[in-house]
């Protein structure tokens, strides 16, 4: 089945810890992003990369990190330094073909914990 | 800069009675626009999609929706809720920038009661 797989689905953090939440897509997507949850809030944007080896900041950037090493992997790093990162966190793609874009297709999530 | 607004935070219903859900955008250009459901600890699943054309958009599991320009609105309807729709639905708009980057609303929560 084609899809995008994000694990853990629950991950506890001790203040101070860097942490990587995986996300593997098998769609052949070009694009992938990492979004951000909290309660009561839309998704917002930490980062995002159109191609691999290629990803640009999104709206709240800080305190995290990624890489595009491979088409069907973008990891996220949350280091130390984001100051609130319990969250739940959204991985998803999209085809690209030229400069138009396509509905982006959602994973089912990580809920970071730090403890 | 593009932004939407979802104009209530929480929707209760009967199982049976329409359903409407809110949504305002605010574009300097014909946008793109979607509505996205979550179900709980879940990821985010496509209802349906406007990329101008057809005004009125039918989505999944009955739901549709209709722009209008006029007035900077993309209301969310499905004429008979089921006990399954209770869920989080999001507006989103496409902001526009050639990187697919799309802006969330705040959400609406959708409660269904028998």
């Amino acid at each position: 089945d084609g899809g995008i797989t994000q694990s853990p689905k629950y991950l506890f953090r001790k203040e101070g810890q860097n942490v990587t939440l995986s996300c593997e897509q098998n769609l052949n997507h070009d694009a992938m992003y990492w979004y951000r949850q909290d309660p009561g809030q839309g998704l917002r944007l930490i980062y995002y990369s159109q191609i691999v080896n290629d990803f640009q900041k999104g709206d709240i950037a800080e305190g995290y990190s990624v890489s595009r090493e491979k088409k069907e992997s973008f990891p996220l790093t949350v280091t130390s330094a984001q100051k609130n990162p319990t969250a739940f966190y959204l991985c998803a793609s999209s085809i690209a073909v030229g400069l138009l874009f396509y509905e982006q297709f959602f994973g089912p999530g990580t809920r970071l914990t730090v403890l | 800069a593009q932004s939407v607004t979802q104009l209530d935070s929480h929707v209760s219903v009967s199982e049976g009675t329409p359903v409407l859900l809110r949504c305002n955008y605010s574009s300097s250009y014909s946008p793109s626009l979607f509505w996205y459901v979550q179900h709980p600890n879940k990821g985010l699943q496509l209802l349906l999609k406007y990329t101008s054309a057809a005004t009125l958009v039918k989505g999944i599991n009955g739901f549709e929706a209709e722009f209008k320009k006029s007035e900077t609105s993309f209301h969310l309807t499905k004429p008979s809720a089921h006990m399954s729709d209770a869920a989080e639905y999001f507006c989103v708009v496409d902001d526009g920038g050639g990187y697919n980057k799309l802006i969330f609303g705040a959400g609406t929560r959708l409660a269904v009661h028998p």
